[in-house]
């Protein structure tokens, strides 16, 4: 166990609508990281986040946002949705980024029907 | 821009074997480079980092990877198999300055390795 949480686990929806994930980091991990897993892209970076503030973005659609709480809880939302979105989500965590280190998350498998 | 090639989708090994999953990176600078291994229906596990020192590196689960600069290379080994270490595994290389703020991961498409009995 990674320490790093992550809900729901498994999500059915339809094409159109809009989820949201979410990703509780381990204890003293300040920064949070978003990447999809899917068969035909690999494991793709999406987006950073530190201490509540945005620090990197990858390949994240516009119909993708993401936000840290100051909890530092992070919630990834995906609106919008298309057949091409299903995937595995995953959140990873670090103390910092300079901690190179990170952390995974179990996922939430995504399906859009 | 920073990458990694993993040139095998599949290895297979019989247990008791030496095990070598290969990675090849391409990097600006230094490389931080990175294994982590993904059971099935789970998250990923890290197993070793290299970012500078010695060039074999020891990580979880009695694995260990070689940096070889000239071949701009870190393959992954264990020097006998067990069929427990059947996974998909997944080499990277940190993005980003060193000790800047961003620090994501570039990851390579995996290779599944399958230990026989």
């Amino acid at each position: 166990d990674s320490g790093v949480t992550q809900t729901p686990k498994h999500l059915i929806t339809a094409t159109g609508q809009r989820v949201t994930l979410r990703c509780s980091p381990r204890s003293g991990d300040l920064s949070v990281y978003w990447y999809q897993q899917s068969l035909d892209q690999g494991l793709q970076f999406l987006i950073q986040y530190y201490n509540g503030e945005e620090r990197a973005k990858g390949n994240i659609l516009e119909r993708f946002s993401a936000q840290q709480f100051p909890d530092l809880h992070s919630e990834l939302n995906l609106s919008s949705l298309e057949l091409g979105d299903s995937a595995l989500y995953f959140c990873a965590s670090s103390v910092d980024p300079s901690n190179y280190e990170q952390y995974f998350g179990p996922g939430t498998r995504l399906t859009v029907t | 821009a920073q990458s990694v090639a993993q040139p095998e989708d599949q290895v297979n090994v019989a247990e008791g074997n030496p095990l070598t999953v290969k990675c090849t990176y391409s990097v600006s600078g230094n490389p931080y480079l990175f294994w982590y291994v993904q059971y099935p229906n789970r998250g990923l596990q890290f197993l070793l980092k290299y970012i500078t020192g010695d060039n074999l590196v020891k990580g979880s689960y009695g694995f260990e990877a070689e940096f070889n600069k000239s071949q701009t290379s870190f393959h992954l080994k264990k020097p006998s198999a067990l069929v427990s270490d059947s996974a998909l595994y997944f080499c990277a290389v940190r993005d980003g300055d060193y000790g800047g703020s961003q620090g994501n991961l570039i990851f390579g498409k995996g290779t599944k390795l399958s230990v026989k009995p």
